[in-house]
């Protein structure tokens, strides 16, 4: 069956430091991929997606995100975390040929002063 | 603006009570979806939409019900909720193309407590 998984449920780093966030899917074929941040009490909004071409993609708020293929991952990175980062994220994978975009169960972050 | 809206944002009900929870987009969207958030278990897919009149399942359909009579809008009807309906509620919208479909616009979510 095809599934999302984010294995970090919670992620605490400290303000300036480096984040990486992991996302693993199964699928017989590459789908299309997306991230997601939901602030508090907020709806969700798209941080980068990937649809073909160079694996590693930019999105806002200088997040990136790079395709690996052999290890069926899309992890997302940012090099500086700023306080305003503390979110939940949201990995989505949408197989080419379905309808349903499905979510990984979040990653929630918090951002040490 | 570009928007999906969902009304009410707030809401609490008792067991049996029938409810609607509306959602509205105005960017011409063919693909409407709904889901509900709860702790630990991400975003699962109610219903989705992929045109008016077009409606089908997605991974957690029981208990509810919806209805797409015109392209901007999407209602969430709950004929008779249960407590174990609780939870946060996301409207979103989609273009559609040829090969899968675009980013999915989310709206602001609607929080039901169902006592």
């Amino acid at each position: 069956a095809q599934s999302v998984t984010q294995p970090d449920i919670h992620i605490t780093v400290s303000e300036g430091a480096s984040l990486e966030l992991r996302c693993n899917y199964s699928y017989g074929a590459t789908p299309y991929l997306f991230w997601y941040v939901q602030s508090p009490g907020q709806g969700l909004q798209l941080l980068l997606k990937y649809f073909s071409g160079d694996t590693l993609v930019q999105g806002i708020k200088g997040f990136e995100a790079e395709f690996k293929r052999s290890q069926s991952s899309f992890n997302l990175r940012k090099p500086s975390v700023h306080w305003s980062d503390a979110a939940e994220y949201f990995c989505a994978v949408l197989p080419g040929s379905a309808r349903q975009l499905t979510f990984g169960s979040g990653t929630q972050l918090t951002v040490l002063p | 603006e570009a928007q999906v809206t969902q009304n009410p944002r707030y809401l609490i009900t008792v067991t049996g009570k029938k409810l609607t929870v509306t959602c509205s987009q105005n960017m011409n969207h063919e693909y409407m979806s709904w889901y509900r958030q709860d702790p630990g278990l991400g975003l699962r897919q109610i219903y989705y939409s992929m045109n008016v009149e077009v409606t089908d399942k997605g991974d957690v359909p029981e208990g509810y019900k919806v209805s797409r009579k015109e392209k901007r809008n999407f209602p969430l009807i709950l004929e008779s909720p249960s407590p174990n309906q609780t939870s946060l509620y996301f409207c979103a919208s989609s273009t559609k193309q040829a090969q899968g479909f675009n980013e999915q616009f989310f709206g602001p979510g609607t929080r039901l407590t169902v006592l």
